[in-house]
């Protein structure tokens, strides 16, 4: 069964930091590009980055460039997302996806961040 | 970055009936290796999205045959060719051509 489990989301004060991490099953992950998107609460999704399948091309959302930044172990199958300088803006349910045929065909069921003094 | 715009922004639906989204982009989806990475995905209450369509028009698998896509250039369309109770969600078109690789806005689908 394909897998996508997030985990590493919690309460974090603006400013500080938090690392996301994607744990993948199920498939070949050094195979597949892969991408993080999140949902603030109520809102709608919002792409944030994404890293092509041997980490040589990365990209983000102009929202969060320079603060965020993506990376994976595929010989871990895990999936990074390393947040600094956290913003109220930022608080929203956070999902791993795999990325194949120029979109994202698995989810997983998201990780929380929550931003708050 | 290119902007996606769904409408309409919320549609009510009859059941057995047809439904109809378009996702219009402020410039062109076709990437430099000549393929449109203009994609679909359903999100259902409570639920992480799924994607139903991919390359503007190819079904996803396990994706039910009454979705289907269709579009070119800065113009697409999903269509439901008859609703479903379980169709009821939220509708997100999403381009991956370029990156920063963004979203519509969604279509909320409500019976």
């Amino acid at each position: 069964e394909v897998r996508l489990v997030e985990s590493g989301g919690g309460v974090v004060r603006p400013g500080g930091s938090l690392r996301l991490s994607c744990a993948a099953s199920g498939f070949i992950f050094g195979d597949f590009g892969m991408s993080w998107v999140r949902q603030a609460p109520g809102k709608g999704l919002e792409w944030v980055s994404a890293i092509d399948w041997e980490a040589g091309g990365t990209g983000y959302a102009d929202s969060v460039k320079g603060r965020f930044t993506i990376s994976r172990d595929n010989a871990q199958n895990s999936l990074f997302l390393q947040m600094n300088s956290l913003r109220a803006e930022d608080t929203a349910l956070y999902y791993c996806a795999r990325d194949s045929g120029g979109g994202e065909d698995v989810w997983g069921k998201g990780t929380t961040v929550t931003v708050s003094s | 970055d290119v902007v996606l715009t769904q409408s309409p922004l919320s549609l009510p639906v009859t059941l057995g009936q047809p439904a109809s989204i378009s996702c219009r982009s402020s410039q062109s989806l076709v990437h430099s290796d000549g393929n449109i990475y203009l994609n679909w995905f359903q999100q259902r209450p409570g639920q992480s999205p799924r994607r139903l369509i991919y390359k503007v028009s190819k079904r996803d698998s396990g994706v039910p045959d009454r979705f289907s896509g269709s579009g070119s250039g800065t113009d697409f369309t999903l269509k439901i060719s008859r609703v479903e109770a379980e169709d009821v969600g939220v509708y997100y078109c999403m381009q991956g051509s370029q990156w920063p690789a963004t979203f519509g806005q969604g279509t909320k689908v409500e019976i």
